[in-house]
């Protein structure tokens, strides 16, 4: 079984101030990790995705996440926002075996003030 | 290529009525897979298929049908659509047993039922 649970159904920040969306875990198989971006009316977009390699993963527009296998964590940063990066923010894991499953979490709202 | 490709849009039935959600992708993909979101719940699998003639279910699959006749196509029913399958659609679909490559995502079907 595995679940995902973002902390912050909503998170509030001054345009050029960091990020943080928190992204919480469980999974019994190895897992893969991916965030995903939405902007209102659209489609999801991936951010960035942690497989195995690196626990630091560097995605598009400056967004970056670290796995933390001890705190079963994969939490979103990015040093300085953007007015565009207003939008809902999925964390997703999959199974690295038999990940036809994949789990998102509830989604965080990331709202950036001028 | 055109990606994933939802239609319709938007859509209202009434209570008892049926319909289908039409989902295309023209990029070879074997697994397609239909989602819904709801407020503060993320994206919830519905139903997938790793290939043509070969569907399973997801997490909530109760209320709907798919079929998958071709690879490019998968189509999910509402049989007799209810006001709790008000919500957001979204078809997605990836290279199978990917399971660390990204999902494409379709732009979403908004459903009212009444």
């Amino acid at each position: 079984a595995q679940s995902v649970t973002q902390l912050d159904s909503h998170v509030s920040v001054s345009e050029g101030t960091p990020v943080l969306l928190r992204c919480n875990y469980s999974s019994s198989y190895s897992p893969s990790l991916f965030w995903y971006v939405q902007h209102p009316n659209k489609g999801l977009q991936l951010l960035l995705k942690y497989t195995s390699a690196a626990t630091l993963v560097k995605g598009i527009n400056g967004f970056e996440a670290e796995f933390k296998k001890s705190e079963t964590s994969f939490h979103l940063t990015k040093p300085s926002a953007h007015m565009s990066d207003a939008a809902e923010y999925f964390c997703v894991v999959s199974p690295t075996i038999a990940g036809n499953m994949l789990t998102f979490g509830g989604g965080t709202r990331l709202m950036v003030k001028p | 290529n055109a990606g994933v490709t939802q239609t319709p849009k938007f859509q209202v039935l009434k209570t008892g009525q049926s319909m289908t959600l039409q989902c295309a992708q023209d990029m070879n993909h074997e697994y397609m897979s239909w989602y819904r979101q709801d407020p503060g719940m993320g994206l919830r699998l519905i139903h997938y298929s790793v290939g043509a003639g070969i569907t399973d279910q997801g997490e909530v699959p109760n209320g709907y049908n798919v079929s998958r006749s071709t690879t490019e196509d998968f189509p999910l029913r509402l049989l007799s659509a209810a006001p709790s399958q008000t919500s957001v659609y979204f078809c997605a679909s990836r290279a199978r047993d990917r399971f660390n490559e990204k999902l494409f995502f379709g732009s979403g079907t908004q459903l009212s039922v009444l």
